[in-house]
Order: structure tokens, then C-alpha cells, then sequence
């Protein structure tokens, strides 16, 4: 089955510098990967995803950026603010369904005023 | 956001207790899911049901048995725990298909005693 492997495990940076937070996954048949931001005590949510036919995708400060030779992506949150600190998760699946989203280990992320 | 709720947000229960952990979704989606998500651990699917039908069990311990009523409603009932059953429940939906946005509940964190 899928395998993803996420790093770091925790990260913190300083308010406005970039934080990048990376993924490797060892199915080739994997075309979607997400990424999810779960506040303290709070619900996992999305706030990006990518598939398999673009390199890369922008959404504001966040980035995701796909490497289908290398089998891995990243998240790049740019001039980073404290409502940024979170656990973000990667995941990675197939085509047919979210039934086989396996999820990365989660990196904790925390925003140093 | 409330478009997945679950009941109740927290449970302690003793290992030869039956409990039920509840989900309900209002997204007019077609798959429901159930996630275990424990310290450093990745989120673990545990199940899938896709318009009423369970198509993914991951080896899970036949203490958790879940039920699906109807597309709105997931139930995990829960049946002489093991302390290392612990953890934050996750229920979620989605679209059933290729790459749909999971939405999360907020999660049943349960410990056994």
C-alpha cells in the first residue's frame, strides 16, 4: 500500500519568514495529494490540494509545489503569521476515491512572534 | 463550519463498557469515513462507507463495529476497549469519486479506563 512520509515533525519559524514543510510518498499510481491545517482542539481542514497533471498551485501565501519523478511535495507558506501555527498533514491517493487517502505524521508548525 | 457533527466530544469508558460514538453530516455527501488519530501517529482510515456500503475496513479489532444507517448518519460502536484504544475519533465525508474534499467532525476524543 501507500507509504507517506512527512518532514519535519516540528517546525517553528519567525513571524514574516517562509516555512516549508515536505512529503514523500512511494505509490507512482498516486495522483492527488492534499494538504490539511489542524488548529489545537480543532477539526482537521483542507487548504490545498494538487493533482498529478500541474507542478504547482498557488493559493495566496500557500504554495504546493509536485515532484511525480521524485515521488514528493511540498507546502511552502510564505510571510507567515501566528494564525499559521497548526498541525499540517500531506496526503496522498489514487484516482478512484478518497478511501485511499493515506496521511502523512503531521508537522507542528508554531509562528515565533 | 458544521457541516459534520459528532456526539459526544468527549467519552471515558471502562474497558468492559459498550458505548457509541455518533456523526451526522448535512453536505448531501455520499461517503462517510472514521479516522483514529493518536500522538505521533498519521491519521488512520478505519473505515469507509460509499452510499451505505462499507468498501474499505483496515484490519481493524472487531470492538469497533461501526453502522451506517443512511448517507447523513455513521455510528462507531464501541465494545470492551483496550486502553490503547485511546484516542481522537475523526468522522468525516466527501463526495464519493476521484480526489473529493474530505470535510472533518470535530472529532470524539475517548479515553478507556
Amino acid at each position: 500500500g501507500e507509504n507517506v512520509e512527512q518532514h519535519p515533525s516540528t517546525l517553528s519559524v519567525q513571524e514574516g519568514d517562509s516555512a516549508v514543510i515536505k512529503c514523500t510518498y512511494s505509490d507512482s499510481a498516486s495522483n492527488y495529494f492534499p494538504w490539511y491545517k489542524q488548529e489545537l482542539g480543532k477539526r482537521p481542514q483542507l487548504i490545498i490540494d494538487i493533482r498529478s497533471n500541474v507542478g504547482e498551485k498557488k493559493d495566496q501565501r500557500i504554495a504546493v509545489t509536485l515532484n511525480k519523478t521524485a515521488k514528493h511535495f511540498s507546502l511552502h507558506i510564505t510571510e507567515t503569521q501566528p494564525e499559521d501555527s497548526a498541525v499540517y498533514f500531506c496526503a496522498a491517493s489514487k484516482t478512484f476515491g478518497n478511501e485511499k487517502l493515506t496521511f502523512g505524521t503531521g508537522t507542528r508548525l508554531t509562528i515565533i512572534p | 463550519e458544521t457541516g459534520v457533527t459528532q456526539t459526544p466530544r468527549h467519552l471515558v469508558m471502562g474497558m468492559t463498557n459498550k458505548k457509541s460514538l455518533k456523526c451526522e453530516q448535512h453536505l448531501g455527501h455520499n461517503a462517510m469515513y472514521w479516522y483514529k488519530q493518536s500522538a505521533k501517529k498519521p491519521l488512520e482510515l478505519m473505515f469507509v462507507y460509499s452510499l451505505e456500503e462499507r468498501v474499505e475496513n483496515n484490519s481493524v479489532p472487531s470492538r469497533f463495529s461501526p453502522e451506517c444507517p443512511n448517507s447523513s448518519h455513521l455510528f462507531l460502536h464501541l465494545h470492551t476497549l483496550q486502553p490503547e484504544d485511546s484516542a481522537l475519533y475523526l468522522c468525516a465525508s466527501s463526495l464519493g469519486g476521484s480526489g473529493n474534499t474530505i470535510y472533518f467532525g470535530e472529532g470524539s476524543w475517548l479515553t478507556v479506563v
